[in-house]
């Protein structure tokens, strides 16, 4: 059965430092990874995925993940932090890769990013 | 210009009580969700159907049922609920012509036992 796992419920950085989210998945096929975002007393937002094209994937926002499947991991980061940065940030794995148009996202912990002055 | 969209937003009730909330996507998606967020903020699917068929059903007590009258639809019903239903319950949708297997998001409904 396929798992992520985020390295960090709680990261904190100065506004203008580098972001670094970790997840780290387990999974016996070749998955598809998945960054959502969600805002205080909002839904989920995507920010970007991996779909076994481009390992180095650039979403919105100013943030990218590489895709190592050495490491069986999946990192999201951003270059400088933004005060609007501050959420919660979730990585996610499906695994019916194979054409089938359908499974269930399975969801790391969460981490939750502050940016503070 | 809503994709996906859910009522109520926020739902209060006493424990025992019988709720519903709807969930509807106008992406043309043929396989829909429901997601429930625990206190803990905690992601677990719940169940999924795809061309009003149910595909997957996870361990989710059988107080709880969903219903698909239609592709672009999926209802989630709650019998007798408990404290530990409080949470927030997340509809989604996807296509089966996306190979990205990505899943759009409802804003979401907090769901709140007394």
């Amino acid at each position: 059965a396929q798992s992520v796992t985020q390295l960090g419920s709680h990261v904190s950085v100065s506004e203008g430092a580098l972001v670094l989210l970790r997840c780290n998945y387990s999974s016996s096929v070749p998955p598809y990874l998945f960054w959502y975002v969600q805002y205080p007393n909002q839904g989920l937002q995507l920010l970007l995925k991996y779909t076994s094209a481009a390992t180095l994937v650039k979403g919105i926002n100013g943030f990218e993940a590489e895709f190592k499947k050495s490491e069986t991991s999946f990192h999201l980061t951003k270059p400088s932090a933004h005060m609007s940065d501050a959420a919660e940030y979730f990585c996610a794995v499906i695994t019916n890769a194979g054409g089938t148009s359908y499974g269930k996202l399975t969801f790391g912990q969460g981490t939750i990013l502050t940016v503070h002055p | 210009d809503t994709a996906v969209s859910q009522t109520p937003k926020y739902l209060v009730t006493q424990m025992g009580n019988d709720k519903s909330i709807k969930c509807e996507q106008n992406l043309g998606h043929d396989t829909m969700y429901w997601y429930k967020q625990d206190s803990k903020k905690f992601l677990k699917i719940m169940f999924s159907y795809n061309n009003k068929e149910l595909i997957i059903n996870e361990t989710v007590p059988n107080r709880f049922s969903p219903k698909s009258p239609d592709k672009a639809h999926l209802n989630l019903h709650i019998n007798s609920l408990e404290l530990g239903d409080s949470a927030v319950y997340f509809c989604a949708s996807s296509s089966p012509r996306d190979a990205n297997n990505e899943q759009f998001f409802g804003p979401g409904t907090r769901l709140t036992v007394l």
